[in-house]
């Protein structure tokens, strides 16, 4: 069964930091480019990020770029995504989700939960 | 890059049949064969429910069915039942600049 299970949310000011994981298994995480995804509270969803298989091609949405870095770890079967200089209006939920193609997602997370607030 | 476009609602009597579209351009929707579309329930994930305009995941019954003409893509459910209402979005991909673009989401209401 595959499974995606993201930490690392919670409550940060605005000009901070976090860094949320997502553990994967049941499939090959080496197989796969990999997402995450937002979705502020009561809005749609949002593409945030992209990363090719081994970690060397990398994709953001403008509204990220140059605050936020996607990385995984093929050895630990987990992604990441590092958040910078949060702003209020990055608060979401965010999604990591396997690529299917061309950012099509056939799984995702439960989601976990990013506050950005005074 | 614009989202793409959704009616806000749709509704439909159990047993009828309901089409939601998504209106892009010829970057996103118009160029590519690569038109998603997902469903939702208030607080829980996504889930892929039409893929490469029509095709469907393992799973999905057939009463879901995808297509485009030209700019335009649609959703139809056929034999609407009670667990359909929820939340739908489309989704295409763009291009390498935005990669992925989203409609702003259906809700379905089943009458």
């Amino acid at each position: 069964e595959v499974q995606l299970v993201e930490s690392g949310g919670g409550l940060v000011r605005p000009g901070g930091s976090l860094r949320l994981s997502c553990a994967v298994s049941g499939f090959t995480f080496t197989s796969n480019w990999m997402l995450w995804f937002r979705q502020a509270p009561g809005k749609g969803l949002d593409w945030v990020s992209l990363i090719d298989r081994d970690g060397t091609t990398t994709f953001y949405a403008d509204s990220v770029k140059g605050r936020f870095t996607i990385a995984r770890d093929n050895a630990r079967n987990t992604l990441y995504l590092q958040l910078d200089s949060l702003r209020v209006d990055d608060t979401a939920v965010y999604y990591c989700a396997k690529d299917l193609n061309y950012g099509q997602s056939d799984s995702w997370g439960q989601g976990t939960l990013v506050t950005v607030s005074s | 890059q614009s989202a793409l476009t959704q009616p806000r609602s749709v509704s439909g009597s159990p047993g009828q049949s309901v089409t939601i579209s998504c209106s892009g351009t010829s970057s996103d929707v118009g160029g590519y064969n690569y038109v998603s579309w997902y469903q939702q329930y208030s607080g829980k994930a996504p889930k892929l429910m039409i893929y490469d305009v029509f095709r469907r995941p393992s799973g999905v019954p057939d009463r879901f069915s995808g297509s485009k003409s030209g700019n335009t893509a649609f959703l139809t459910i056929s034999g609407l039942r009670a667990e359909d209402e929820a939340d739908y979005y489309c989704s295409s991909y763009a291009g390498r600049e935005n990669f992925v673009i989203f409609g702003g989401g259906t809700k379905l209401t089943v009458l």
